[in-house]
């Protein structure tokens, strides 16, 4: 099945690009998506990719994906105190579900 | 976008005792939703895939008769923990599946229900 990996902790000064990396296992995902969740709060969905396109930009969010390598980045371009979360990046399951990686805790500091 | 709730959003119950939460879709239909649990500082796993109309299909390692899944109709799935205890304390956290115009698959996740069983 669809193994999903992360690093688990990433810190940024405000104003700089943070860049959040995720490894996948299954390269029959056809979107690939990056969730934010705040303290005490559900997920949020940010962005997603169809697995056919190598980038999406959708304002401050750039998202790179390598197929080849089984690699996804979310670029958050001019990190804000309040982009500060954990960054989910998950693939499709075989019911339509969602496979999760562990989530990146993303810190900003001012 | 879509909009999904559950209720209640937190909910301390006693050993032994039964907790219902309910997740709705508010404006599309979705004939398929999820239950995730989240466990403290850990990722979400799936616990249980909900079809409308049909008996859920759960995951490896989760109890069916502790965890009883209804999808009455195309907008409403609950959620009932029964005899609960205080290793069912987690966060739950539903999700609905909706078809979109561009041919995705979109899930929409509910705001999730934080479970304390003392």
């Amino acid at each position: 099945g669809e193994d999903v990996e992360q690093s688990l902790f990433l810190s940024v000064r405000e104003g700089d690009s943070s860049v959040i990396n995720c490894t996948y296992t299954d390269s029959s995902s056809t979107y690939l998506y990056w969730y934010k969740q705040e303290p005490g709060a559900g997920l949020q969905l940010l962005t997603y990719i169809f697995s056919n396109m190598d980038m999406k930009q959708d304002q401050r969010l750039t998202v790179l994906l390598n197929k080849k390598d089984k690699h996804l980045s979310l670029r958050i371009a001019d990190t804000q105190t309040g982009d500060s979360a954990i960054y989910f990046c998950a693939g499709g399951g075989s019911q339509g579900n969602l496979i999760f990686g562990k989530g990146t805790k993303l810190s900003v500091k001012p | 976008g879509a909009v999904v709730s559950q209720h209640p959003s937190r909910v301390i119950c006693k050993s032994g005792t039964s907790v219902k939460i309910e997740c709705r879709s508010l404006d599309f239909q979705a004939t398929t939703m999820f239950w995730y649990r989240q466990f403290p500082k850990q990722s979400l796993m799936l616990m249980a895939t909900s079809n409308e109309g049909s008996k859920a299909t759960y995951e490896q390692g989760v109890e069916k008769d502790k965890f009883l899944i209804n999808h009455a109709s195309l907008t409403l799935s609950t959620l009932t923990v029964t005899s609960a205890h205080p290793e069912d304390s987690s966060f739950y956290i539903c999700s609905a599946l909706r078809t979109g115009g561009v041919g995705s698959r979109e899930q929409y996740f509910g705001p999730g229900t934080r479970l304390t069983v003392t």
